[in-house]
């Protein structure tokens, strides 16, 4: 079982601002990282650290956290943003990799 | 430009061993800044953290996997490899490589690989 929790699905409509939230006693400790998945796609990173973008990332995305709480926001959705959304961290130890259950997008 | 890539068999038979290769381009993989994961993930299913690497040899594992997994380096040939043995239809997934960095309290994985789909069936 997960150590990190998502909402399994979430809409939004075109344009409007969503939040994709990620929960997990970890989170107190460790950033999350943020993936979007398209089908038949590998998953690419959307937000690492404390809220950094690689290159190519539309400003649109952004990260922040509040105790066991990480959210991605999407500020002005767009089609193209309907996809897969998984969140990554530690578990409690450290030392090993977890991953959200994932949450399903969808831009109405 | 960092290129990661699955190379293996598609196709396994249960309770044989599964075996796959990701080769590292364009950087090298005895970067101290790196570790090397593989991560899989079942049809319909999420993302599935199997276990990781360093350069030196230090691994992590998948608890729920570990009994079954060993992750290796080649660092002359720029390649690590995955050991998954006595696999079962569960285990029919795509399997990605990835690059991570785990540094102070930031772990993400920034580059990928395509992914290999590795079927098991008799």
């Amino acid at each position: 079982s997960s150590e990190l929790t998502q909402d399994p699905a979430v809409s939004v409509a075109l344009g409007q601002t969503v939040r994709i939230t990620c929960q997990g006693d970890s989170l107190r400790s460790y950033y999350a990282s943020w993936y979007q998945q398209k089908p038949g796609q590998a998953p690419v990173l959307v937000i690492y650290g404390k809220n950094n973008r690689p290159s190519g990332i539309p400003d649109r995305f952004s990260g922040s956290s509040s105790g066991n709480t990480a959210s991605l926001t999407i500020t002005g959705a767009q089609a193209e943003d309907e996809a897969d959304y998984y969140c990554n961290s530690r578990d409690s130890s450290g030392n090993l990799v977890v991953f959200g259950g994932g949450t399903k997008l969808t831009v109405l | 430009q960092l290129q990661l890539q699955e190379s293996g068999p598609g196709l396994v038979k249960p309770s044989e061993t599964l075996s796959l290769t990701c080769t590292v381009s364009g950087g090298s993989i005895s970067s101290s800044s790196y570790y090397w994961g593989w991560i899989r993930q079942p049809p319909g299913k999420g993302l599935e953290w199997i276990g990781s690497i360093y350069y030196s040899g230090s691994t992590y594992y998948n608890p729920s996997l570990k009994s079954r997994v060993t992750i290796s380096v080649d660092t002359s040939k720029n390649q690590f490899s995955l050991k998954l043995s006595s696999v079962t239809a569960a285990d029919t997934a795509v399997y990605y490589c990835a690059r991570l960095v785990l540094r102070q309290a930031m772990n993400y994985m920034d580059v990928w690989g395509k992914g290999t789909t590795v079927t098991v069936s008799s």
